[in-house]
């Protein structure tokens, strides 16, 4: 069975420094979605990561991907308090009943302060 | 419309009651998916559909039944609502079926409490 455990679960992060946020995970697969969700809002979707070594950057956002390890990490640059949000990461099954699915991490609750 | 739509946005429901949760996409999305949203938890999947006519049971698809009588329209029903039925429910849907692991984007999402 696939578990997707993120790190930290709560992350207070300063104006202007530097953050990474992990998600692990327990069975082969080779696609991961980052996900962002402002408080009382849908998902929004981030980042796609389809192959081992993928990495994808957005504004203050990096992503990246390593398949051997099983592990993801969400980079962030010089924190600003729009980026205060939660952010999920989700994996797709490689096998078994519940192949294609997604499976999602608990979420990272960011909070970006002064 | 444009994406996902999602009704009520909101709803208070008495244990025992039956209620349905609507689920409408216009981007001719083949799979569709509800998921339940749970503080810690992250999100969890009910129930599925790959294609118009299909379904198949997620991770947690007891007490809640899905149908889908064509591609735009995937309605959740919980037959006889418990408390712990209480969540923040999102449909989803993907342009592949759900066996292709491919990207899903979200609706707004309906708050339910079950009293």
């Amino acid at each position: 069975e696939l578990k997707v455990e993120q790190n930290p679960l709560f992350l207070s992060m300063q104006e202007g420094k530097n953050y990474t946020i992990y998600c692990n995970y327990s069975t082969t697969s080779d696609r991961l979605y980052w996900y962002r969700q402002d408080p009382g809002k849908s998902l929004e979707s981030l980042f796609v990561l389809l192959s081992n070594g993928a990495v994808k950057q957005e504004g203050r956002l990096m992503a990246s991907l390593d398949t051997k390890a099983r592990l993801s990490t969400l980079h962030i640059t010089a924190a600003v308090h729009d980026l205060s949000a939660t952010y999920f990461c989700a994996v797709a099954n490689a096998g078994g009943t519940s192949y294609g699915k997604l499976t999602f991490g608990q979420g990272t609750i960011l909070t970006v302060h002064p | 419309i444009a994406g996902i739509t999602q009704a009520p946005t909101s709803q208070i429901l008495a244990a025992g009651r039956r209620m349905t949760l609507r689920c409408t996409q216009d981007m001719r999305h083949n799979a569709m998916y509800w998921y339940r949203q749970d503080l810690g938890l992250g999100l969890r999947l009910i129930h599925y559909s790959n294609t118009a006519g299909t379904t198949g049971k997620g991770e947690v698809p007891d007490g809640y039944s899905v149908s889908r009588a064509n591609t735009d329209d995937f309605p959740l029903t919980l037959a006889s609502a418990v408390p712990s039925q209480t969540s923040v429910y999102f449909c989803a849907s993907s342009l592949a079926g759900a066996s292709s692991g491919d990207e899903q984007f979200f609706g707004p999402g309906t708050r339910l409490t079950v009293l």
